[in-house]
């Protein structure tokens, strides 16, 4: 199926450096997704994005929407060792279908 | 709110039996997802419903699954004469969609339930 190019497709940073990932589509997206994931579980929701250009902040989370629609970076600040873990974007178009990036894995060395 | 509950957890049985997953979504919301998700994936879409109605099923559900959202709060997952290749997460995820203008809609997950077919 369809997927989005999300970038890079892991990481391996020292504890309190920032971190950088981002998403990419062929297709405009009404809605842009970050969710996290970590083994064995469900993704969780991080930061939801509604329009384009808009620029959302949870916590030490910043995601934004392209003014394009058909991209997203998420950025996350001051990285800690719970930060580990596998990040997803998810696009949504007006067929209502999440389509997914393959992940970001994020280790952290304390 | 307890968010999206999916039980089993984990559920291990020998090819050719048949297994059923429950997912309850958050109260109230109106519409509920299936994914399937392998090792250095990321989730893939199987069906949704909105409410009971089931408006969409991926050709990757083939006629040995089976998803049932009875009365519009939980649903059932069944995979019927299951294979080796059935092995993964199956995750659940739920919303509340509505319409202002264009589409806006935020899906949660539950923690899914892990499936090992020997």
């Amino acid at each position: 199926g369809q997927q989005l190019n999300q970038s890079p497709q892991s990481m391996f940073i020292q504890e309190g450096e920032d971190v950088s990932m981002n998403c990419t589509s062929s297709s405009i997206f009404n809605t842009w997704l970050w969710y996290k994931q970590d083994p064995g579980e469900g993704p969780v929701l991080l930061i939801a994005l509604y329009k384009a250009g808009e620029l959302t902040s949870n916590g030490r989370l910043t995601a934004q929407f392209g003014i394009t629609r058909k991209d997203s970076f998420l950025n996350i600040s001051a990285s800690i060792p719970s930060d580990v873990g596998i990040y997803f974007c998810a696009g949504q178009g007006n067929n209502r279908k999440l389509i997914w990036g393959l992940g970001t894995s994020l280790a952290v060395n304390p | 709110d307890t968010g999206v509950s999916q039980n089993p957890r984990h559920k291990i049985t020998k090819r050719g039996q048949n297994v059923t997953f429950r997912c309850d979504p958050i109260s109230e919301h109106n519409r509920l997802y299936w994914y399937r998700q392998t090792l250095g994936q990321g989730p893939e879409f199987l069906t949704y419903f909105q409410n009971e109605a089931q408006l969409e099923k991926s050709r990757l559900l083939s006629d040995r699954f089976s998803a049932e959202r009875p009365k519009g709060s939980f649903s059932t997952l069944e995979i019927q004469r299951t294979e080796q290749g059935d092995s993964a997460m199956y995750l659940c995820a739920s919303s509340l969609a509505r319409t202002s203008g264009f589409i806006q809609e935020t899906q949660y997950f539950g923690p899914g339930t892990r499936l090992l077919v020997l």
